[in-house]
């Protein structure tokens, strides 16, 4: 069972417009949600994240936006440029006792083109 | 990648065989993480470690241990290898109960034939 479905799987945006990713979740007892970006080669790393209590979050160009009642956030890019090509993970996780897993989305592959 | 390395980067084997792969954190990171990550999957958790010698599997832990006697070092064993773990295979460490920022070493590329 998907706990975390992403879309798109993959996504070309010109340079300068906005990109979008979405996720859900079912398990309601989710309550930390990062997302990760990847380059080709490299491990993930953290690029922002959102905790159930905000609606929204910004960071540069990078918005997170969070609606708990339909169990939903995306990613906004804003001004995509090319070096934002890479492949973004949403995730979830619950702070309940004994929870220690990151569940992770399949990715969408981002590609920015001049 | 956060003082986290891993060995070795590439591995190429045959199907039977054992392999072990190698986490080795610099940040004295209480919790340690293997995952696999495999076109159209996205990253999936094999077994985790809370403290030397806690360790606990993921959702794909069939065919895989694991073993973490110090802090800073946690390995991951496969004991006869299938083509089906064929994969890049990540550790990643964190210092909170994986509801914080988990950091992802460079990964081991690993091909069963």
């Amino acid at each position: 069972q998907q706990q975390v479905k992403q879309s798109p799987q993959s996504l070309i945006v010109q340079k300068g417009g906005i990109s979008i990713i979405n996720c859900a979740y079912e398990n309601t007892a989710f309550d930390y949600f990062p997302w990760y970006q990847q380059f080709p080669g490299k491990g993930p790393a953290l690029l922002i994240a959102i905790r159930p209590d905000v609606s929204e979050k910004k960071e540069g160009r990078f918005t997170i936006s969070f609606n708990k009642s339909a169990k939903q956030f995306s990613l906004h890019i804003m001004d995509s440029q090319p070096g934002d090509s890479a492949t973004y993970f949403c995730a979830a996780s619950s702070s309940g006792a004994g929870s220690y897993q990151l569940t992770f989305g399949k990715g969408t592959k981002l590609s920015v083109i001049p | 990648d956060a003082g986290i390395t891993q060995s070795p980067r590439h591995k190429v084997t045959e199907t039977g065989t054992p392999v072990t792969l190698r986490c080795h954190q610099t940040e004295n990171h209480r919790y340690m993480y293997w995952y696999r990550q495999d076109p159209g999957h996205g990253l999936r958790l094999i077994h985790y470690s809370y403290g030397v010698k806690d360790t606990d599997k993921g959702e794909v832990s069939d065919g895989y241990s694991v073993s973490r006697s110090k802090t800073e070092d946690f390995l991951l064993t496969l004991e006869s290898a299938t083509s089906s773990q064929t994969s890049v295979y990540f550790c990643a460490i964190s210092d909170r109960r994986g509801t914080e920022t988990q950091y992802f070493g460079p990964g081991t590329r690993l091909l069963v034939l």
